[in-house]
């Protein structure tokens, strides 16, 4: 059974400071990968979205890499603004069952001025 | 373009009404997923539709939850009778995955709060 970890649960960062978040899974046989975003009150927003055969993903200041042989991803938030303050989801998607995501339960990130 | 939309936002009832909650997906979209979330358990996957046909259902918890999809834009979720432990923020999302690489991003509306009391 596929599970899905995200250390830390919360993180508290000063504005300008690059974030890193990072995302583990157990079985390596997934179809891709995505991040999202959650802020309070509010449904999720996709962010990036990592097939299975790249390497990393890039969009303005987010950057998210995946290692499937080491079951890890990561996403990197340079120079963080207090509007990137939010909760932040990884998912997987399993080569075997289309649609289906397995989620993280995020990391709660919070920019201070 | 419109997101998915979900009615209502909010909804409190007492224990062992019927509870409806609605969706419309985005127009085009040939997937649509119902979630639910709660602080214990995160974010688990209901069921979902392929062209208004439900293709797994394995996370619907109980059989006083039913979902159906009548066409392609619209899809209901409803919890008969409903329990104080069904009390959660329930997500509807779209996906363009017919034909395509299956590498598209899911959609999600902004979701039901639902209290049962």
């Amino acid at each position: 059974k596929q599970e899905v970890t995200q250390i830390p649960a919360a993180l508290s960062v000063p504005e300008g400071e690059n974030l890193v978040l990072n995302c583990s899974f157990t079985d390596s046989a997934i179809y891709n990968l995505q991040w999202f975003r959650q802020d309070p009150g509010k449904g999720l927003t996709s962010l990036l979205l990592i097939q299975s055969s790249q390497r990393e993903q890039t969009s303005g200041r987010l950057n998210a890499s995946l290692d499937k042989s080491s079951g890890r991803s990561t996403l990197y938030i340079a120079a963080s603004q207090p509007g990137d303050s939010a909760t932040y989801l990884c998912a997987v998607r399993r080569s075997d069952s289309w649609g289906k995501l397995q989620f993280g339960a995020g990391t709660q990130v919070v920019v201070t001025p | 373009d419109a997101g998915v939309i979900q009615s209502p936002r909010h909804e409190v009832t007492e224990m062992g009404q019927e509870v409806t909650l609605r969706c419309k997906p985005i127009s085009g979209h040939d997937y649509l997923f119902w979630y639910r979330q709660t602080m214990m358990r995160g974010l688990e996957l209901l069921i979902y539709f392929n062209n208004n046909v439900p293709i797994d259902d394995s996370g619907m918890p109980e059989d006083r939850f039913s979902a159906k999809m009548p066409n392609a834009s619209f899809s209901t979720l409803k919890i008969q009778p409903s329990e104080p432990r069904d009390s959660a923020v329930y997500f509807c999302a779209s996906t363009l995955g017919g034909g395509g690489t299956g590498n598209q991003p899911q959609h999600f509306g902004d979701g039901t709060r639902l209290s049962i009391l």
